[in-house]
Parts: structure tokens; sequence; C-alpha cells
């Protein structure tokens, strides 16, 4: 499977400021997801990410607050804009691999102040 | 609408018992079914998944889980449970090829010595 990394792991930062999380893939994929994992609940799909297009977002995630690039096919970013303490959650990036399986990242701890 | 349910929030298990967490889907046809293990403080790793075939499936770590087309369900077991098995396991439903995963809220498991 896709060794996936993300940066930051974690972070804290004040409410009204923005952070961009960064997710790379050690190898091509098409197809990559965002999910958000509020405190002590399950994952929420953010988006879907595809190389060249434009992000599919899931219903209750606008692209004005979580704008996603998606440059080629081994990185994708997150931004995650105007902050509030609501956005206190787990960012997991996610990407398809074979048989249609998905494999995670490690995650980014945001706290918002 | 697809869905996932986890009925136990958490369970706890003496070490070296037997362990079975449930997961039932809602979906009208056969789903892709994932269970997924998170560490604290780690991403989610991918335990086993079944798409078709045998409905008894072996995953790492010793787990294995079975297919009921009959229940909707997609139960997790492992036959003796060791202390680093304490975690969340999430159970997830894939609808289509390609598309992203509905997780269920998690079971939390501690286990006892």
């Amino acid at each position: 499977s896709a060794v996936i990394s993300q940066k930051p792991s974690r972070d804290i930062c004040q409410r009204g400021t923005s952070l961009t999380i960064q997710c790379q893939v050690d190898s091509q994929v098409t197809m990559m997801f965002w999910y958000r994992q509020q405190p002590g609940q399950s994952l929420t799909l953010i988006a879907t990410a595809n190389q060249g297009s434009e992000a599919t977002y899931e219903s209750g995630f606008v692209i004005d607050k979580f704008p996603i690039s998606r440059p080629n096919l081994t990185f994708s970013t997150l931004t995650v804009s105007n902050m509030s303490p609501e956005d206190s959650s787990i960012y997991l990036c996610s990407v398809l691999q074979e048989q249609e399986t998905q494999y995670f990242g490690p995650g980014t701890r945001l706290l918002v102040l | 609408a697809q869905s996932v349910t986890q009925p136990d929030i958490h369970i706890t298990v003496s070490e070296g018992a037997s362990l079975e967490l449930r997961c039932n889907y809602s979906y009208g046809a056969t789903p892709y079914l994932f269970w997924y293990v998170q560490s604290p403080g780690q991403g989610l790793q991918l335990l086993l998944k079944y798409f078709s075939g045998d409905t008894l499936v072996q995953g790492i770590k010793g787990f294995e889980a079975e297919f009921k087309r009959s229940q909707s369900s997609f139960n997790l077991r492992k036959p003796s449970v060791h202390w680093s098995d304490a975690a969340e396991y999430f159970c997830a439903v894939g609808t289509q090829a390609g598309t992203a995963l509905i997780f269920g809220k998690g079971t939390t498991l501690s286990v006892s010595s």
C-alpha cells in the first residue's frame, strides 16, 4: 500500500486564521479524499480531489471554507479558512488504491482557540 | 440513504478472551465492506476488507470478519485479544467503486488484564 504523510501532524491556531494541510503520497494515485473527524466522532467526507479537475464537495462543505488543491498525482492540500473553535478536528487524507481500497494518512490534529 | 451502525460504543474485554465487534449496514446491493483500526494519536489502518467471494475474510493482526447478507452484517472477530488491540475500530461501507466511504461511529475497545 502507499505510504502517506501529512503535514503538520498537529497545530494550535487562533480563530480567524487559516491553516493549510499537506498530503504527500509515495506513488501516483488518481483519487484522493479529505475527511474530518470531530472529537469523539466518526469520519465525515469533506471532498474528493482528482488531479486535473475541481474538487467535489460533500453537502455541508464549501470551497470558500475548505479550498483544496491537487497539482499532481502525489500531492494535495486542504486549507481550513477563517477558523473557529468548531473546526477543531482531525483532518485525514486518503488515497484509493488496489481493488478500490482506501488507505489513510496519519492525520492532522487541529485545535482552534 | 446508506448507513453504517456499530451498536456498541465501548467494549471491555479481558486479555486472552475472544472479541466480536458488530457492524450492520443499510444498502440495497452488496457493498464493499471494510474494518479500520485507529490507535490513540494515529491514523486509520486497514484491518480487512470484503468485496465478493468467500464471506469469511482474514485480515492482519489475527482479525477476521464474516459477511452475512441476510443480516446485513459484517462483524469483526478475534479469538484471543492482546493488550495492544486496545483502540477505536471503525466499520465502513463503499457503495460504488471509487467512491468515498461511509463510516460507522466506531467502537472503542478496552483490554483489561
